[in-house]
C-alpha cells in the first residue's frame, strides 16, 4: 500500500524564520505535487515536481524532489503571516504509456502552518 | 464561471437519507476527479472521468457511492443511505487533459450526516 507521510503535521513559526516540511512516500514515483489549502477554500497547486533532482521556487517557498530517497521537501524562507495555511504533498503512483495520469493522487495528511508575528 | 463550481457548498443530511453533490467543471475540461477529505486528513481519491467515461472508480468506498457524468461536462456524486462516516468535504477537480498535473480544484461540498 502506498503511503505518503508528512512531518511535521503542525508547525508554529515566527515571522522571519526558516523551516522545512518533509514528505516521504513509500513507492516508486517521479511525480510529486505540493498544494496549499486555506480554511474553507479549494486546493491551490503550488509546485509540480516531475523528475529526480527537480527544484522549484516561488517567492518564499522552494520545493525539491529526491526520487531515490523518496523524499520531497518544502522549504520556507523568512516566513510571513500570509503563508499560514495547510500544505499537502501528493504522489502520483500511476503512469500511462506516454506519461499521462489517471488522477489517483495519494495525499499526505497535511502540515498546518501558523506564522505568528 | 472561471473555476470549478460545486454545489451545494454545505449539506446536512439525516442518517439514511440520499444526497446528490454537483460539480460544474471548467468549460471544455476533459478530465474530472472526485476526492473525499475527512476532517484533519488529506484528500482521498474516489473516481475519475475522461469525458463521459468513468475510467477509474477504485476509490469509491462502497456501493452506496455512485458518480456519473452523462454528457461529459457536469458530474454528480450520489451517496445513498448516508452514514455518519460519510461526513467529509467532497472535492471535485477538472483538467483540460488526461493529466492531473493540470487539474483545478473546486471549493468542495461539506457534507455532515447527523
Amino acid at each position: 500500500e502506498l503511503k505518503v507521510e508528512q512531518n511535521p503535521l503542525f508547525l508554529s513559526m515566527q515571522e522571519g524564520k526558516n523551516y522545512t516540511i518533509y514528505c516521504n512516500y513509500s513507492t516508486t514515483s517521479d511525480r510529486l505535487y505540493w498544494y496549499r489549502q486555506d480554511p474553507g477554500k479549494s486546493l491551490e497547486s503550488l509546485f509540480v515536481l516531475l523528475s529526480n533532482g527537480a527544484v522549484k521556487q516561488e517567492g518564499r517557498l522552494m520545493a525539491s524532489l529526491d526520487t531515490k530517497a523518496r523524499l520531497s521537501t518544502l522549504h520556507i524562507t523568512a516566513a510571513v503571516h500570509d503563508l499560514s495555511a495547510t500544505y499537502f504533498c501528493a504522489v502520483d503512483p500511476h503512469k500511462l504509456v506516454g506519461g499521462g495520469s489517471q488522477g489517483n493522487l495519494i495525499f499526505g495528511k497535511g502540515t498546518k502552518l501558523s506564522v505568528k508575528p | 464561471g472561471a473555476g470549478v463550481s460545486q454545489s451545494p457548498r454545505y449539506k446536512v443530511a439525516k442518517r439514511g437519507q440520499d444526497v446528490a453533490l454537483r460539480c460544474d467543471p471548467i468549460s471544455g475540461h476533459v478530465s474530472l476527479f472526485w476526492y473525499q477529505q475527512a476532517l484533519g486528513q488529506g484528500p482521498e481519491f474516489l473516481t475519475y472521468f475522461q469525458n463521459e467515461a468513468q475510467l477509474d472508480k477504485s476509490g469509491l468506498p462502497s456501493d452506496r457511492f455512485f458518480a456519473e457524468r452523462p454528457e461529459g461536462s457536469v458530474s454528480t456524486l450520489k451517496i445513498q443511505r448516508t452514514q455518519q462516516e460519510d461526513s467529509a468535504v467532497y472535492l471535485c477537480a477538472s483538467s483540460p487533459t488526461d493529466r492531473v498535473t493540470e487539474a483545478f480544484f473546486g471549493q468542495g461540498t461539506r457534507l455532515t450526516v447527523v
